[in-house]
C-alpha cells in the first residue's frame, strides 16, 4: 500500500456535468500531482500542487482545476464534462527532497462520461 | 517529437526469456529517470530508478545514456508475474513526471 488514497474509485457522469475527485496524500508528503490516463496511453500530467499552490500545469483546459488543503490532501475538479474526459485519473504524492524523490500513486478514479 | 517514446510492443515471450525495453526522451534538461510497472487496471508502481552508471535489481537492469537521451530496461529469466505494462518515465526540475505510452509485456508459460 502506498498510503495514497483516492475517492471515489469509479464514477459515471453525464456530458456537461461537473465532477470532483479527491486524493489523500501519504503522510509527510507536501506535493500532489494529478494525471489523466486514457485507455492504451501513458498517464498525462494535469497539474501539480506544492504547499497549497499550483506549481506547474500540463496541456489541459481551464475547466480542469484543483485545490490542495493545509493537510496536503487535494481535489481535482472538472467542469463541463466531455466524452473524451473518460479516463483513469491518478493522484501522486511526493516529498520535495531532491531529484530522486519517489512519487507514490493512488489506485485511481475511473471516470466514465456518457 | 514526443517527449518520451517507447517501443510500441506488445511483447510476447516465453518464461525464462530475456526481454529488453527501449526508451528515448527529448528534453536534455531532464533530471531523473524511472521505470514504472502498471498491472491491468491498477496504478503505476515504481520498478526502479535509472542512474547514469547503470543499476541492477535482481533480474532487472536499467541503463541511462544521457548523451543519446536513451533509457533501457532488461529483464532476465522472465516470470509469469512480470506480465504488465512497463512505463518509461522522465522527471524535470519542476518534479513533473512525463510518461511514455508504455509497452505491454506478456510472459507465456
Amino acid at each position: 500500500e502506498t498510503g495514497v488514497t483516492q475517492s471515489p474509485t469509479h464514477l459515471i457522469k453525464t456530458r456537461g456535468q461537473q465532477v470532483t475527485l479527491r486524493c489523500s496524500s501519504q503522510s509527510g508528503h507536501n506535493t500532489v500531482s494529478w494525471y489523466q490516463q486514457a485507455l492504451g496511453q501513458g498517464p498525462q500530467f494535469i497539474f501539480q500542487y506544492y504547499r497549497e499552490e499550483e506549481n506547474g500545469r500540463g496541456n489541459f483546459p481551464p475547466r480542469f482545476s484543483g485545490l490542495q488543503f493545509p493537510n496536503y490532501s487535494s481535489e481535482l475538479n472538472v467542469n463541463a464534462l466531455e466524452l473524451d474526459d473518460s479516463a483513469l485519473y491518478l493522484c501522486a504524492s511526493s516529498r520535495r527532497q531532491g531529484a530522486g524523490t519517489e512519487a507514490f500513486f493512488g489506485q485511481g478514479t475511473r471516470l466514465t462520461v456518457v | 517529437r514526443k517527449e518520451v517514446e517507447q517501443d510500441p510492443g506488445p511483447f510476447n515471450v516465453p518464461e525464462g526469456a530475456t526481454v529488453a525495453f527501449n526508451c528515448t526522451y527529448s528534453n536534455s534538461a531532464s533530471q531523473s529517470f524511472f521505470w514504472y510497472r502498471q498491472d491491468c487496471r491498477k496504478e503505476p508502481k515504481l520498478l526502479m530508478s535509472v542512474y547514469s552508471s547503470g543499476n541492477e535489481d535482481g533480474r532487472f537492469t536499467a541503463q541511462l545514456n544521457r548523451a543519446s537521451q536513451y533509457i533501457s530496461l532488461l529483464i532476465r529469466d522472465s516470470k509469469l508475474s512480470d506480465s504488465a505494462t512497463y512505463l518509461c518515465v522522465v522527471r524535470g526540475s519542476n518534479y513533473k513526471l512525463t510518461f511514455g505510452k508504455g509497452t505491454l509485456l506478456t510472459v507465456n508459460p
